[in-house]
């Protein structure tokens, strides 16, 4: 079976740093991209970005510029999403999902089990 | 602020057909991209429904149908049941931010 399985919550105050991660099984995870998504609370969901744990190429959303930093170790299944200094508006469920389609046509076809950042003093 | 504009709910008698709507624009739907939906319970991760306009990935029933006309598309959720009550999110390519973007969500209630 395919699973993402996603480090868990985490409150942290601001400034802190923090690394969350997402595990792989079921399939052969160096050779799918996988995916970062943000659900504020009560809201919908943003796209954050794209790696390919096989070269560690990765994509950005251009509406996230160097606020996180998105990496993956092939050798572990795991793909990680890192924050340098949170602030409070980092408050949100982070999903990882496995991407698949072509480049412009991606979708995300297994999502990981959600991992819930809390930012407060 | 999405570009993709859902209504924020639907609602049907167990039975029915319900349609939920995702408006785009020439930018994204309007310029060729595929449209996939997921659907999302309370507390818990999304689903895929349907990737490529069209496509059920195995496993969702064929009660869930999805279409594209012009710069919208529409999901389609025939023999409403009480399981169906869930977030239903739209998510297309936009061209003009070169990024991915998600629909602004609808609810489903089932009555």
């Amino acid at each position: 079976e395919v699973q993402l399985v996603q480090s868990g919550a985490a409150v942290k105050k601001p400034g802190e740093s923090l690394q969350i991660s997402c595990k792989g099984s079921g399939y052969s995870f160096a050779y799918y991209r996988i995916g970062w998504v943000r659900q504020m609370p009560g809201k919908g969901m943003e796209w954050m970005g794209i790696i390919y744990p096989d070269d560690s190429g990765t994509t950005y959303s251009p509406s996230l510029p160097g606020q996180v930093t998105i990496s993956a170790d092939k050798s572990i299944s795991t793909a990680f999403l890192r924050w340098s200094s949170l602030k409070p508006s980092d408050t949100a469920v982070y999903y990882c999902a496995r991407v698949r389609g072509d480049r412009f046509y991606y979708y995300l076809d297994v999502w990981g089990t959600g991992t819930t950042v809390t930012v407060s003093s | 602020q999405s570009l993709l504009t859902q209504s924020p709910s639907v609602s049907g008698a167990p039975g029915q057909r319900v349609t939920i709507s995702c408006t785009g624009s020439s930018s994204n739907i309007g310029a060729g991209y595929d449209v996939q939906w997921y659907q999302q319970f309370p507390g818990t991760a999304p689903r895929l429904l349907i990737y490529a306009n069209t496509n059920r990935p195995s496993g969702v029933p064929d009660r869930f149908s999805g279409s594209n006309s012009g710069t919208s598309a529409s999901l389609a959720i025939s023999g409403l049941q009480a399981e169906d009550e869930a977030d239903y999110y739209c998510q297309s390519f936009d061209y003009s931010l070169r990024d991915y973007v998600f629909g602004t969500g609808t609810k489903v209630t089932v009555l």
